[in-house]
C-alpha cells in the first residue's frame, strides 16, 4: 500500500531558529514529491521535486529529496512568524496527488 | 481570472441529509479532484475524474458520489451514508499536460453535520 509519511506531526519554535520537516514516502509509479502550506484554505505550492539530490530554495525555503532512501525533507531558516502553518508533503504518480497527514508548524514570537 | 470556485463557503446539514458541494473551474483544465480535510490532518482523496463522463473511486470514496457532465463541473455529493461527514472539502484541477505541480486549488467548502 502507497503511504507518505511526514514527521514530525507539530513542532513549536521561536522566531528566528532553523526547522527541518520530514517526509518519508513508499509509492509505485513515483513521479515527482511536492511540498504545499496551507494556512487557512487552500495550500500554496513550494517545491516540487523529481531528481535525487538537487536542493530547491525559495528565499529562507530549501527542499531536497533523496530517492535511493525514500525522503525529503523541508528547510526553513530564519522563522517568523508568517511561517506558521501546516506544511504539507504530497507524491504525484498514477495521474494523483496523494498527500501525507502534514506538520503544524507553530512559531513563537 | 482563471480559477476554480467552490460553493458554498460554510455548510450546515442535518443529519441523514444528502447535500451537493459545488466545484466549478474556467482553466480549461481535464482532470478535477475532491479532497477531505480532518482537523490537524493532511488531505485524503475522495474521487477523481481525468475527463469528462468519467471518474474514479479515491481512498475514501464510500458515502461520497460525484458526477462529471462537464469539463467545467465537478459537484461532490455527501450522503447520509458517509459516516463522519463534517470536514473541510477542497477541489482542485490539473493542467492537461503532465506537469505534477499544475494543480490549482479551490479554497474549500467547510461542511459541518449537526
Amino acid at each position: 500500500e502507497d503511504k507518505v509519511v511526514q514527521s514530525p506531526l507539530s513542532l513549536v519554535v521561536h522566531e528566528g531558529d532553523t526547522v527541518t520537516l520530514n517526509c518519508s514516502y513508499e509509492v509505485t509509479n513515483f513521479r515527482s514529491l511536492l511540498w504545499y502550506k496551507q494556512e487557512k484554505k487552500a495550500p500554496t505550492f513550494l517545491f516540487m521535486l523529481t531528481s535525487s539530490g538537487i536542493e530547491k530554495k525559495s528565499g529562507r525555503l530549501s527542499s531536497i529529496l533523496d530517492k535511493k532512501e525514500l525522503f525529503s525533507i523541508l528547510n526553513i531558516t530564519a522563522t517568523q512568524t508568517g511561517d506558521s502553518a501546516i506544511y504539507l508533503c504530497a507524491w504525484f504518480g498514477n495521474e494523483k496527488l496523494t498527500f501525507g497527514t502534514g506538520t503544524r508548524l507553530t512559531i513563537i514570537p | 481570472d482563471g480559477g476554480i470556485t467552490q460553493s458554498p463557503k460554510y455548510l450546515f446539514r442535518k443529519e441523514g441529509q444528502n447535500v451537493t458541494l459545488s466545484c466549478e473551474q474556467n482553466l480549461n483544465h481535464d482532470a478535477m479532484y475532491w479532497y477531505r480535510q480532518d482537523p490537524g490532518q493532511g488531505l485524503r482523496l475522495i474521487y477523481y475524474s481525468q475527463i469528462v463522463n468519467d471518474f474514479q473511486k479515491g481512498d475514501i470514496a464510500e458515502g461520497y458520489s460525484v458526477s462529471r457532465e462537464k469539463k467545467e463541473s465537478f459537484p461532490l455529493t455527501v450522503t447520509s451514508a458517509q459516516k463522519n461527514p463534517t470536514a473541510f472539502y477542497l477541489c482542485a484541477s490539473r493542467k492537461p499536460e503532465r506537469t505534477s505541480y499544475g494543480y490549482t486549488f479551490g479554497s474549500g467548502t467547510r461542511l459541518t453535520v449537526v
